[in-house]
């Protein structure tokens, strides 16, 4: 199986700051990479897929890049209502793993 | 309004059954593939099974043999039938659409809506 592992874990930030996000596969998946954003009770959100490519109705602070094996979400200037937890996931093979989570908190 | 709404979760004893419901509305059914992903408590999504608009079909090792995935395009309703259960398969449950953004030869997958999941617990 393709494993994919995200970092930070956890990262504190406050309003307005510019936050960054990595996640790494264990091998070439190319840009079959997404990202997704939840918060408790609520249904994941998707942001990116395709690496790069910003899902309809998402804010363009979020944005996404990277190939191959290595891929970086950034969110420019941080809102109150982005403080959740993100997910990344590959899509080159079945199962479709996800990393394991970062969970981003207020400052 | 696009939604995805599961159901059928509860508290089972090991070794028991349940089958989860996902019933949607807002867009065709029958045009879309479909997954289920679980959360389990205070860990990460875990993708488990998938189901395409032909039935092809997919599961993850951790659920293979235990589960079965299905759908009723008649009932706009995406199932997944769970037997044998363990204390871990205690899960927050989502379904999630699968769509496609299509570049030259290249199919690149994801999901884009979800519903607010159901809860299982596995619990003697």
């Amino acid at each position: 199986d393709i494993q994919v592992t995200q970092s930070p874990a956890s990262l504190s930030a406050s309003v307005g700051d510019r936050v960054t996000i990595t996640c790494r596969s264990t091998q070439n998946i190319d840009i079959y990479l997404n990202w997704y954003q939840h918060k408790p009770g609520k249904a994941p959100r998707l942001l990116i897929y395709a690496a790069s490519t910003l899902q309809s109705g998402v804010p363009s602070r979020f944005s996404g890049s990277g190939s191959g094996t290595d891929f970086i979400l950034t969110i420019s200037s941080l809102q109150p209502e982005d403080f959740a937890t993100y997910y990344c996931q590959q899509t080159v093979r079945i199962p479709r793993t996800f990393g394991q989570g970062t969970k981003l908190e207020i400052k | 309004e696009v939604q995805l709404v599961e159901s059928g979760g509860g508290l089972v004893q090991p070794g028991g059954s349940l089958r989860l419901s996902c019933v949607v509305s807002g867009f065709t059914f029958r045009d879309y593939n479909f997954n289920w992903v679980r959360q389990a408590p205070g860990k990460g999504l875990e993708w488990i099974a998938y189901i395409s608009t032909s039935n092809s079909i997919f599961y993850a090792d951790s659920v293979q043999g235990r589960v079965t995935i299905s759908r009723d395009n008649a009932k706009s309703s995406l199932y997944l039938q769970m037997s044998s259960l363990r204390a871990e398969d205690t899960a927050l449950y989502f379904c999630a659409r699968q769509k496609a953004t299509i570049r030259g030869p290249y199919y690149y997958y994801y999901m884009d809506i979800w519903g607010k999941g159901t809860t299982v617990t596995v619990s003697s």
